[in-house]
């Protein structure tokens, strides 16, 4: 079974500033994809950015990056320019793939880790 | 592209009724996922749907639970004699498949179980 580790329940970072959030993950699969996903209070879960493990290029989607170290099964999440609207519980999440990637089988269920609070502060 | 959307988004119900929840995924998205969230966790997958075949279930989805996508578009969850720990943020999600993989969430259906 798959496991997803963050291990900052709290984190604040001041507007403007760049703040790094961790995560760590244990599985015995060598294909999979890797997720953070943004919760604002009282609305829904969006997706921020991916990962695809075979790729050895760290994802990039504006102002939030990834850093993938596959070996150590570590996957950590860099907001830079903080802003106000990324107040919000940020999840890291877990997907194994079982099949071929065009065939549409497989299991595609999330893991998700426990999430951590991140607060901006104006 | 209208998203995911869930109703209702707040239910309140005494314990041992019965419940019942719909999810409209994102239209032409042939997945569908039902996740639930209790406080201060992530959210913990329950079952899968490719089209109207249910393909995965969680240990967690006990005898109490059933989920449906009768034409392979909406889904329903229902709860029979719920109990106070079903209290929970149930999620739905959905995804384009088969290469297209990301799950996009809705909003989610708030059950307070008393």
């Amino acid at each position: 079974a798959q496991t997803v580790t963050q291990s900052q329940p709290e984190m604040s970072v001041q507007e403007a500033e760049t703040v790094t959030l961790s995560c760590t993950y244990d599985t015995s699969e060598n294909n999979y994809y890797l997720f953070w996903y943004k919760q604002p209070p009282s609305r829904q879960m969006i997706l921020v950015i991916r990962q695809e493990a075979y790729k050895q290029q760290n994802a990039t989607e504006n102002r939030f990056s990834v850093n993938f170290q596959k070996a150590a099964k570590s996957f950590s999440l860099k907001i830079s320019d903080s802003q106000l609207g990324d107040t919000a519980m940020y999840f890291c999440a877990f997907m194994k793939h079982v099949g071929s990637r065009y065939s549409g089988a497989g299991s595609y269920q999330l893991t998700f880790g426990k999430g951590t609070k991140l607060s901006v502060i104006p | 592209d209208t998203g995911v959307s869930q109703d209702p988004r707040h239910k309140i119900t005494k314990r041992g009724q019965n419940v019942t929840f719909r999810c409209d995924p994102i239209s032409e998205h042939n997945r569908l996922y039902w996740y639930r969230q209790t406080l201060g966790q992530g959210p913990e997958f329950l079952t899968y749907f490719q089209n109207e075949a249910q393909l995965e279930k969680s240990r967690l989805l006990s005898d109490r639970f059933s989920a449906e996508r009768p034409k392979g578009s909406f889904s329903t969850l229902e709860i029979q004699r719920t109990e106070q720990g079903d209290s929970a943020m149930y999620l739905c999600a959905s995804s384009l498949g088969p290469a297209r993989y990301e799950q996009y969430f809705g909003p989610g259906t708030r059950l307070t179980v008393t």
